[in-house]
């Protein structure tokens, strides 16, 4: 079966970092996507990896290991306008892409 | 602006009626996804199409049924609604519908069935 695991909701300062995890167990494996979703927008996307290791674009990178089945998103210097949601999918075999439910992140002052 | 266009923004309508939701992909795209997004499923993948084809399918209900003409538009038709199918409706593009192509989303059409 498919599974995608996230943390519901995490609450960080601004000018931190966060650190959002993602666990998945899928139908093959044909890479990660994290997505950013503000409430009733669309998703907009961040990252892909699907090699091994940090990808880094600009205050926000992504980590990959497949052999452990885990993803984390890095979002440093936060920003109040970060405070959205934290999409995690993964691209199974057949081009179907599969979401976890999402990490609530909110920035506080 | 992710260039995917998805008309009509906002649909209101009743339960055992019909609708038809409509997506235009980015200029040069030619892959089309859709997806549903409710409070307690999260965003799920329903089915993708390629240059007119059918290339994937999902969790996508026997109710609802998608195409992809020859201009690369798709339209998403739900029919004999349910309360449950109120939700908010993706679309989304990318170049070619491999693996590793980036979707661009669209505005979404939200569906609200009283």
């Amino acid at each position: 079966g498919q599974n995608i695991d996230q943390p519901t909701e995490m609450t960080a300062t601004e000018g931190a970092i966060v650190q959002i995890n993602c666990t998945y167990q899928t139908s093959g494996f044909n890479g990660l996507f994290w997505y950013q979703q503000h409430a009733g927008e669309a998703p907009t996307f961040l990252s892909y990896n699907v090699l091994d290791g940090l990808e880094e674009k600009g205050r926000f990178s992504s980590f990959l290991s497949r052999s452990k089945g885990y993803s984390y998103l890095l979002l440093k210097e936060l920003q109040m306008k970060d405070s959205a949601s934290y999409l995690c999918a993964v691209m199974e075999n057949g081009n179907k892409l599969v979401f976890g439910a999402g990490t609530i992140l909110r920035v506080k002052s | 602006d992710s260039g995917v266009t998805q008309t009509p923004k906002h649909l209101i309508t009743a339960t055992g009626q019909r609708v038809t939701l409509r997506c235009s992909p980015r200029s040069g795209d030619l892959s089309v996804y859709w997806y549903q997004q409710s409070l307690d499923q999260g965003l799920q993948f329903l089915i993708q199409y390629y240059n007119g084809e059918e290339r994937a399918k999902g969790n996508i209900l026997e109710r609802f049924s998608a195409q992809q003409f020859p201009d690369l538009h798709s339209e998403l038709n739900l029919s004999s609604l349910e309360l449950g199918d109120s939700a908010l409706y993706f679309c989304a593009s990318s170049p070619t519908g491999t693996g590793n192509n980036e979707q661009f989303f669209g505005p979404g059409t939200r569906l609200t069935v009283l």
